[in-house]
């Protein structure tokens, strides 16, 4: 079965110190992954996705097929980054967009 | 282009009334989808379209619940009738080639 997982549903630290929201997906083939962000009552927004291995935000996410994850890091939080991250996976056979459950970022200052 | 447009952007509505949400995708992509975002249970897919035909309804709650794609600009979520657990965001979001496009969503609340 395709699926994402997101195992905190609250991860909350100080402005400073280094994130790592993580995120760990079933999917057999090669999947397109990626990380959307939701700020307090707005829209989700596209984040990163792993196919352009850019940087966003100052936030990095690599693809690991080994352990069938894609977590989201950065190394310096600032208060900004609080908000609701989901992610995310297309399976390319049936074009369905999946989401995680979501993990709510809280930088305390 | 707009982007994915949504509307209303509220909607306060009795029990038992049906509710219609609108949502217009972008232009040229061809799947779209509609999400239900509450903070029990999360971001819901409700049922997803391809080339205006829907594919996946498994996530529709009831039978309460119907979505319609009559053409490619334009698609409808209906719940008649409507009922105080309905009370949600309701996201829509369409896509092309890769990534989806949110809109703002409608924010429902039924007394």
């Amino acid at each position: 079965a395709q699926r994402v997982t997101q195992p905190e549903k609250l991860l909350s630290v100080f402005k400073g110190a280094p994130v790592e929201l993580k995120c760990n997906y079933s999917y057999s083939g090669s999947p397109e992954l990626f990380w959307y962000v939701q700020y307090s009552r707005q829209r989700l927004q596209l984040l990163l996705r792993h196919i352009s291995r850019e940087s966003i935000k100052g936030f990095t996410a690599d693809l690991n097929k080994g352990e069938t994850s894609f977590h989201l890091k950065k190394p310096f939080a600032q208060e900004e980054d609080s908000a609701m991250y989901y992610c995310a996976l297309i399976s390319s056979n049936t074009g369905k967009l999946i989401f995680g459950q979501g993990t709510t970022l809280q930088v305390k200052p | 282009d707009a982007g994915v447009i949504q509307s209303p952007r509220h909607e306060v509505t009795e029990m038992g009334q049906e509710v219609t949400l609108r949502c217009k995708p972008i232009s040229g992509h061809d799947y779209l989808f509609w999400y239900r975002q509450t903070m029990m249970r999360g971001l819901e897919l409700l049922i997803y379209f391809n080339n205006n035909v829907p594919i996946d309804d498994s996530g529709m709650p009831e039978d309460r619940f119907s979505a319609k794609m009559p053409n490619a600009s334009f698609s409808t979520l209906k719940i008649q009738p409507s009922e105080p657990r309905d009370s949600a965001v309701y996201f829509c979001a369409s896509r092309g080639r890769s990534e989806a496009f949110f809109g703002q969503g409608t924010r429902l609340t039924v007394v």
